[in-house]
């Protein structure tokens, strides 16, 4: 079956630093990968929606100049946390779809990156 | 905007009884997919299953069927035979059948917990 990686899966950094979680489907191509963060015992809330070689769309409310999301590639995804503070400490999950199908029937998610922000 | 609404916080169950757990959902789409994901302690997500709305046979995976109530804007997830492994979060997704528009909306979660 089809494989997203995370990594890293967790990272600890200063208030004021920048931290970068790459999403990376290992063995299809993915032409759209979507950005999750999770709260501790709470839901799944959608960030943005990142496509392959365009600008990814951000959800309502979600700052796109402090959450930087580059889909360069058919099978990276990146998200940088740019200057992070205590309030951006969350589990943060990516998923794939493979290309030239549709993504309700091929959808794949990594295992999640936890970050804690000092 | 679709919602997805799981109304039961926490179940519990007998290992090997049976486990019914609630989703409702908001639509104005005629055309959509329903999902039941499962996150255990590891915090990976499971797909469980998946129901094409258009399809009015519920959709079952071994131990797991749903029943589908398109009209009442219902899907509830059905465990036979629960085990321990069964044990997690289980969420109720929705998304649009549109091409481009494919985002997931969760529900809240409902924690089971499996007894030995």
């Amino acid at each position: 079956g089809a494989v997203v990686s995370q990594h890293p899966s967790r990272v600890i950094c200063k208030s004021g630093t920048s931290v970068k979680i790459e999403c990376r489907s290992l063995d299809f191509q993915a032409t759209t990968m979507f950005w999750y963060r999770q709260f501790p015992k709470k839901s799944l809330m959608l960030m943005a929606t990142s496509n392959e070689g365009s600008k990814a769309t951000y959800e309502q409310g979600v700052e796109k100049d402090k959450f930087l999301i580059n889909h360069a590639s058919l099978t990276l995804s990146t998200l940088t946390v740019t200057s992070a503070h205590p309030e951006d400490s969350s589990f943060y999950i990516c998923s794939a779809t493979t290309a030239g199908t549709r993504f309700q029937e091929t959808q794949y998610f990594g295992p999640g990156t936890r970050l804690l922000v000092l | 905007a679709q919602t997805v609404t799981q109304s039961q916080p926490e179940m519990s169950v007998q290992e090997a009884e049976t486990v019914t757990l609630s989703c409702t959902y908001d639509t104005s789409e005629s055309d959509y997919y329903l999902f039941w994901y499962k996150q255990p302690p590891s915090r990976q997500m499971i797909l469980v299953i998946r129901q094409e709305a258009y399809k009015q046979q519920n959709a079952t995976e071994n131990r797991f069927s749903v029943n589908f109530q398109k009209a009442a804007k219902s899907f509830s997830l059905k465990i036979s035979d629960s085990q321990l492994g069964d044990a997690a979060m289980y969420f109720c997704a929705y998304s649009s059948s549109d091409f481009g528009n494919e985002k997931l909306t969760f529900g809240t979660g409902t924690r089971l917990t499996i007894i030995p």
